[in-house]
């Protein structure tokens, strides 16, 4: 399977734990970006990474998020101290290049938190 | 701010219907894209248009761009139960897509 790959599909989490949800992108693709949708929502872009860099982040909190593509292994979301208003369904994607011109992207099937 | 705009935000119609969503902007983008997502899934890339004043068709469907690269239209031709789902206009703008606000589809047999 070459698609993007995220886990876990779900995860649920008392207020104030932690939440990692992790992504691993399409064989090749070296740009990730994450996504967050609410229900009967569209997608909302949170940060766009590169290896070992942050590109953008300008839809992401400033507090409590951060986001991680190392150098090897997947990329990283974390969201610490979560609260109910993070309940969502977070995805990521992935693309061989900047500048999305004719590519779009390749989603994964995406994360469904649930904070209790 | 929202900058792309759908409608109708939902569309429940009877198999064999013709179908027309719009995504509107203010804004010009370097191209735009249309996605399907499913329940519990990703969206998937239907297509690309990158050049003001572009159509492309996919079988039933027709995707048209507008003149101005600020507005789009997906036209869907007897529409087929297969058809439902949520349908997402998305901007490029610089490195990444703005999506639009969604238009749910329900085709009933």
């Amino acid at each position: 399977n070459a698609g993007v790959m995220q886990n876990p599909r779900h995860l649920v989490r008392r207020r104030g734990q932690e939440a990692r949800l992790r992504c691993s992108p399409m064989k090749g693709h070296s740009h990730v970006y994450w996504y967050r949708q609410l229900p009967e929502e569209g997608l909302k872009f949170m940060v766009y990474l590169q290896k070992e860099n942050i590109i953008d982040e300008s839809g992401m909190p400033k507090e409590r998020f951060s986001a991680e593509f190392p150098k090897e292994g997947p990329s990283i979301l974390r969201i610490q101290q979560v609260v109910r208003g993070d309940s969502a369904a977070y995805f990521c994607a992935s693309s061989p290049q900047t500048g999305l011109g004719d590519y779009g992207y390749t989603f994964g099937s995406g994360t469904r938190l649930t904070v209790v | 701010t929202q900058l792309l705009e759908q409608s109708p935000q939902f569309l429940s119609i009877q198999e064999g219907e013709n179908l027309t969503v719009y995504c509107n902007s203010s804004s010009v983008f370097s191209s735009l894209q249309w996605y399907r997502q499913e329940p519990g899934e990703g969206p998937v890339l239907l297509v690309t248009v990158v050049t003001g004043g572009e159509v492309k068709k996919l079988k039933r469907l027709t995707f048209q761009f507008g003149d101005a690269r600020k507005d789009s239209s997906l036209h869907i031709t007897a529409a087929q139960p297969g058809d439902t789902g949520l349908y997402l206009c998305a901007g490029a703008r610089t490195d990444k897509l703005i999506f639009g606000t969604g238009t749910r589809l329900q085709v009933f047999p």
